[in-house]
């Protein structure tokens, strides 16, 4: 278990929906991480947040949003769904401070939440 | 942004069999991690190891920073290490988010 998680495991839902995924880091953890992965993709970045704020934007498509609560869980808001939306989306987190202005960096991902777009 | 490059893309071993799977990366890294990929689809941490060599059980794992490259050996494989094996690395261009290769895709038959 790698301490984060992620609801709902499997998620199949209509052209046009919108959908939210939600992610829980692991205890200690300020970064969260959002990744799809697809057949012909492979692992892409999508979006991070640090604390609250994003951090960086990889390749997230503007019908695709996300936020950090105060509480640092996660959720990515996907709407206006299209067939070739259907990928598993993983969730990472990272990012416990050490004490000492040291950090650790190692990144642990969820289970991954499967989506269906039919 | 960052480039990473893994070999090779497929792998077929018999059981007990050796093998080494290779990384190579485009940029200096704050961060470089390797993970099984399970059939199921989870992914699990192996190592993380921006530089050195780091063991655990029948893995190892070496990561030579100035030549840019990182080495994952299986010794003695068991059918239970069949899935998807990927390096990832990250550096302060990312944002400390992971930029993965395409993963070298293991069968380990009985």
């Amino acid at each position: 278990d790698s301490g984060v998680t992620q609801t709902p495991k499997h998620l199949i839902t209509a052209t046009g929906q919108r959908v939210t995924l939600r992610c829980s880091p692991r205890s200690g953890d300020l970064s969260v991480y959002w990744y799809q992965q697809s057949l012909d993709q492979g692992l892409q970045f999508l979006i991070q947040y640090y604390n609250g704020e994003e951090r960086a934007k990889g390749n997230i498509l503007e019908r695709f949003s996300a936020q950090q609560f105060p509480d640092l869980h996660s959720e990515l808001n996907l709407s206006s769904l299209e067939l070739g939306d259907s990928a598993l989306y993983f969730c990472a987190s990272s990012a416990t401070l050490l004490g000492q202005g040291k950090m650790n960096t190692e990144a642990f991902f969820g289970q991954g939440t499967r989506l269906t777009v039919v | 942004g960052i480039q990473v490059e893994q070999s090779p893309p497929d792998l077929i071993l018999q059981e007990g069999a050796n093998s080494t799977l290779r990384c190579n990366f485009s940029d200096s890294v704050n961060n470089l991690q390797w993970f099984h990929q399970n059939p199921w689809g989870q992914l699990i941490n192996l190592f993380y190891i921006p530089s050195g060599t780091k063991q655990n059980g029948r893995l190892s794992a070496t990561t030579v920073a100035t030549e840019r490259y990182s080495l994952l050996y299986i010794s003695s494989s068991q059918t239970t290490d069949s899935g998807v094996y990927f390096c990832a690395v990250d550096n302060s261009n990312s944002g400390y988010a992971l930029n993965f290769g395409k993963g070298t895709s293991l069968l380990v038959t009985p």
